[in-house]
């Protein structure tokens, strides 16, 4: 059964830093991985969604990898603000068709100083 | 517009009382989720529904019932409320295969 990391539990940088959230995932016979953000008290928010066949997806100051064959996935956040605090999420389809839902890591938790 | 709406937002009820939490998405696609958020902030899926038919029921207690009237909604139904059943739930939908998911804003169901 699929089972999704992400590291680490729980960063707190200064604004302007460029950083990266790690995701790994362990079987790698995935069809798409999607990167979400969620802020307190609200729902979940679609940022980026990697195709198995594409190694990067960039949107804004955002950019994921995908490595299918090292099982990993890296969400680079460029010239951090604090509008970027938020849970970050990576998710997997649970089976190869993807109606069986997203299997969820238990998120990264970001935190910018002004 | 709203992609996925869902109703209540938040939903305070007593143990043993029966809830519904109603979904609709507008979105026109094939699938929609049910995801339960527990306290330690963990999303898992509880059921996916395809073209009305039940995909998947991931060990969910059998109080908790999926119920969907036509492709755009997919309401849940729990009879008997316990105390662990409080939690936030998350409707979500795709298009039919592995397509990026969209979610709700998420209803949170505290049960006293």
């Amino acid at each position: 059964k699929q089972e999704v990391t992400q590291i680490p539990a729980a960063l707190s940088v200064p604004e302007g830093e460029n950083l990266v959230l790690n995701c790994s995932f362990t079987d790698s016979a995935i069809y798409n991985l999607q990167w979400f953000r969620q802020d307190p008290g609200k729902g979940l928010t679609s940022l980026l969604l990697i195709q198995s066949s594409q190694r990067e997806q960039t949107s804004g100051r955002l950019n994921a990898s995908l490595d299918k064959s090292s099982g990993r996935s890296t969400l680079y956040i460029a010239a951090s603000q604090p509008g970027d605090s938020a849970t970050y999420l990576c998710a997997v389809p649970d089976s190869g068709g993807g109606a069986d839902g997203l299997t969820f890591g238990k998120g990264t938790h970001l935190i910018i100083q002004p | 517009d709203t992609a996925v709406s869902q109703t209540p937002k938040y939903l305070v009820t007593q143990m043993g009382n029966d809830k519904s939490i109603k979904c609709e998405q507008n979105l026109g696609h094939d699938t929609m989720y049910w995801y339960k958020q527990d306290s330690k902030k963990f999303l898992k899926i509880m059921f996916s529904y395809n073209n009305k038919e039940l995909i998947i029921n991931e060990t969910v207690p059998n109080r908790f019932s999926p119920k969907s009237p036509d492709k755009a909604h997919l309401n849940l139904h729990i009879n008997s409320l316990e105390l662990g059943d409080s939690a936030v739930y998350f409707c979500a939908s795709s298009q039919q295969g592995p397509a990026e998911a969209f979610f709700g804003q998420g209803t949170r169901l505290t049960v006293v």
